[in-house]
């Protein structure tokens, strides 16, 4: 059965840095597009970034280009989110998904989804 | 930037009612890459129907999609207490890769 999960919620000062990982298990990491999408409380989901650890570089949402990293590590098969230069507006949960890749064919959809991890900005 | 918009913001009906919600696009979208997606509260979103119109694996067959080219629809036919919760659409192509409509937010009446 296949899962992403996701470390623990986290408490930030303003103007630090965050690191959110997601480990996959029970398939093989290579065949997946792994994407970050965070709620702020009460609103709607926002695509930050993602990337296919067969192909390298991360890409991402203009909003969030030059503030967020997105890295993978194929030997543990887990994906990690730095967000750095923290304000209150980062308050969210932080949700990994999966888009499925294989042969040239890109789902293009979220088929599993983290748990999710709050990470919450305050002074 | 493809921006997609949901209306209406908030449907309010009974349990066995259908409910129809609609996914606009600013611009044209592959049928291949449409996807619509239940939220319900504390829990992470869940996929219904992807490519409009195909039922994700284990999806009641109440759930349906439809559309083409700027204009989709989810439609449950029959609601049953357990959808009330908020939908939302999401179009997989070029940069932004994924965006999202703002959601539906289906409500007991």
């Amino acid at each position: 059965q296949f899962q992403l999960v996701q470390s623990g919620a986290e408490v930030k000062k303003p103007g630090s840095s965050v690191r959110v990982s997601c480990k996959a298990s029970g398939g093989a990491f290579g065949d997946y597009d792994i994407s970050w999408v965070r709620q702020a409380p009460g609103q709607g989901l926002e695509w930050m970034g993602g990337i296919i650890p067969i192909f390298g570089p991360a890409n991402y949402a203009q909003k969030f280009l030059g503030r967020v990293t997105i890295t993978a590590d194929e030997s543990t098969s887990t994906a990690y989110m730095d967000l750095s230069s923290l304000t209150s507006e980062d308050t969210a949960v932080y949700y990994c998904a999966r888009a499925l890749l294989g042969g040239g064919y890109h789902s293009g959809h979220f088929d599993y989804w983290g748990q999710g991890t709050l990470v919450t900005v305050s002074a | 930037e493809i921006v997609l918009t949901q209306s209406p913001g908030t449907l309010s009906l009974s349990p066995g009612e259908r409910a129809t919600l609609s996914c606009r696009a600013s611009q044209s979208v592959s049928s291949s890459y449409l996807a619509w997606y239940q939220q319900k509260p504390g829990q992470a979103p869940r996929l219904l129907i992807y490519g409009a119109s195909s039922r994700a694996t284990g999806i009641p067959d109440r759930f349906s999609g439809s559309g083409s080219g700027t204009d989709f629809t989810l439609t449950i036919s029959r609601l049953d207490p357990e959808d009330f919760a908020v939908y939302y659409c999401q179009q997989y192509g070029s940069s932004p890769r994924y965006t999202f409509g703002q959601g539906t937010k289906l409500e007991i009446k």
